[in-house]
């Protein structure tokens, strides 16, 4: 059964507008949860992990056990933002947001 | 970073060949190595999981004697397509990560830059 859940198949916002992506998983379990990113024509890669607590690209992601959720957000979305992100926990990927930020 | 490679990038077979595609960690020993298959402005699917020296465990759906994968050494994991056929025709990706012992986490799947197959 799918774990990860990510609602959104396509975002689109304005530049300096904030986004956020939303993941939920479902696992009875320490999760471990990570975002990957593709950009257009390059290979996935990973934009953050939530054992880390970083934030990449102005990007931070939080852990929410009480509503198992992992969202992925960014205050002000940059053009170059622009690009395929998924969400991970245990080999389960999300079906990926696609995500537009026009000029 | 890590660097996962896959060999060919791009391969174009005629229908009922088998093709083969590499996947290397070049410069770590992956604990699992993983296939995916991406169909366009689609999402990653999960073919099967690969442990070096075990059998690879496949998705439901995923037929494992059409995708054939071998895992036989820690840097290296194979994929067999065989007998292809044109709805074979996709983006294969491999990635691979490596259990942390003093985690007790398995770290990001370092990925492969895919290949595509096109079968006539």
């Amino acid at each position: 059964a799918q774990r990860v859940t990510q609602p959104e198949k396509l975002l689109s916002v304005f530049k300096g507008a904030p986004v956020e992506l939303k993941c939920n998983y479902s696992y009875s379990g320490s999760p471990e949860l990570f975002w990957y990113v593709q950009y257009s024509r390059q290979r996935l890669q990973l934009l953050l992990r939530h054992i880390s607590r970083e934030s990449i690209k102005g990007f931070t992601a939080d852990l929410n056990k009480g509503e198992t959720s992992f969202h992925l957000k960014k205050p002000f979305a940059q053009e170059e933002d622009s690009a395929m992100y998924y969400c991970e926990d245990k080999l389960s990927f999300g079906a990926g947001t696609t995500v537009t930020v026009r000029a | 970073g890590a660097v996962v490679s896959q060999h060919p990038s791009w391969v174009i077979c005629k229908s009922g060949t088998s093709v083969k595609i590499e996947c290397r960690s070049l410069d770590f020993q992956a604990t699992t190595m993983f296939w995916y298959r991406q169909f366009p402005k689609q999402s990653l699917m999960l073919m099967a999981t690969s442990n070096e020296g075990s059998k690879a465990t496949y998705e439901q759906g995923v037929e494992k004697d059409k995708f054939l994968i071998n895992h036989a050494s820690l840097t290296l994991s194979t994929l067999t397509v065989t007998s292809a056929h044109p709805e074979d025709s996709s983006f294969y990706i491999c990635s691979a990560r490596t259990w942390m012992e003093d985690s007790l986490t398995y770290n990001e799947q370092f990925f492969g830059p895919g290949t595509r197959l096109t079968v006539l």
